[in-house]
Formats: structure tokens, sequence, C-alpha cells
């Protein structure tokens, strides 16, 4: 089974419709991440968490909101979703340990679509 | 804020050839980690490799390895042997310590690999 799951994996929506997007984690790892990518270009960071208590804005929040229910849960929202929030997202985790290097793991990516 | 900048947005290889990605960034910080990351078509986020900063020796795993020029700040990847499954767009990241463990990613790189 995969360490880092994303529902749904592809999801088109009208314009200001709320959207949730998931993510779930099985490696145990306190930081959770959520990522944008847009055609030919790198990630941007949307939020972090380092745990359920620590929620951080990143580059682009604006239009977007998270939940962190639990260690292994980290949630998306768009509350009144637009067109160029039409994007690919990625949740990723990492465990920044005593000694390691803070390596970041990717989900499988979410393809939304905003008409 | 860090950038990160990768200047070639395509490179073609032959197959079993040997063909060198190019990453420069901008920081002051002096200590720092650099990843390199592949997306294949499945668009699934890949780590290919890593390197700490403090670490003079260039990371290397099996057909891939870095030149890490700290002075320069430069992070290249080079991969060897290559095969068709390398064909993916390449990722450099930087992750700073300092502001979060956040990862700026490149542009990316698009290689093709021909048979």
């Amino acid at each position: 089974d995969a360490d880092v799951t994303q529902t749904p994996r592809n999801r088109i929506t009208k314009t200001g419709k709320r959207i949730m997007l998931e993510c779930s984690q099985t490696k145990g790892h306190d930081r959770m991440y959520w990522y944008r990518q847009d055609p030919g270009l790198g990630l941007r960071l949307i939020y972090y968490s380092f745990d359920v208590k620590d929620i951080n804005k990143g580059e682009i929040s604006d239009g977007y909101s998270v939940s962190r229910q639990a260690q292994a849960k980290f949630s998306l929202s768009l509350e009144s979703a637009i067109p160029n929030q039409t994007a690919l997202y990625f949740c990723a985790t990492s465990d920044f340990g005593q000694g390691a290097v803070d390596t970041q793991y990717f989900g499988p990516g979410t393809r939304l679509t905003v008409l | 804020a860090q950038t990160v900048t990768q200047s070639q947005p395509e490179m073609s290889v032959q197959e079993a050839e040997t063909v060198t990605l190019s990453c420069t960034y901008d920081t002051s910080e002096s200590d720092y980690y650099l990843f390199w990351y592949k997306q294949p078509p499945s668009r699934q986020m890949i780590l290919v490799i890593r390197q700490e900063a403090y670490k003079q020796q260039n990371a290397t795993e099996n057909r891939f390895s870095v030149n890490f020029q700290k002075a320069a700040k430069s992070f290249s990847l080079k991969i060897s042997d290559s095969q068709l499954g390398d064909a993916a767009m390449y990722f450099c990241a930087y992750l700073s310590i300092n502001a979060g463990n956040m990862l700026t990613f490149g542009g990316g790189t698009r290689l093709m690999v021909k048979p």
C-alpha cells in the first residue's frame, strides 16, 4: 500500500463550489504539506503543518484553508473554487528526526479542474 | 527568499549515454538541503537524490550523482547509462532549515531519452 494517499485523484467542479482534497499517510511523520503545481512549473507551497496543533501558511495560501484532523490526515479546502485554481495538487510528508535529512515524500497528486 | 533556477527547459540524451542537468540557487544561508525529484508521466513526484550543504562529498545513488559546488551555488544532476525509464520532468529543490523547512522548486527540465 502507498505510504501517502490522496483522494480524489481527479476532480472536475464548477466555479463557486466548495471542494475538499484529502491526504492520509501511514509513514508516521509529524510534518505534512500541501503544494500546487501549474502546467510547466515547479511546485509551490500552500500550507504546512508540523503537528496537529501547528498550521502555517505557505507561499500561496489565499483562497485555501486546511485542517489537520490527526497526525495522519491533512485536508485542503477550496471554499469557493475559481478557474485559476485549476492545477495539480500534491500532499507531502516528512520526518525531521534527529540526524535525519528532512526529506519530503509525495502523494500521487490530485488533478483539479474548475470550470 | 530563496530562488532555484533550472536553465534548461528540455534536454535529450541517447540511451546508454550520460546527461547532466543544471541547477543554480540563490541563498544567504549556510546550512540547507538540496534535492532532485523526478516526475514521470504518471505525475508522481519521486525523490532521486539529496545533498546536505555541510557535506563536501557529492551524493550518489546508483546511476545518479550530483556535482555540488557550494561557493558557486550550483547543484547539477548527472545521469549515467541513461535508460528509457529516465524520461521525465526533473525538478531541483532547495530546503531552507531556517524558513520552516519549506521546499522551493525550480521550474523543471524535461528529459527525453532516445532509443
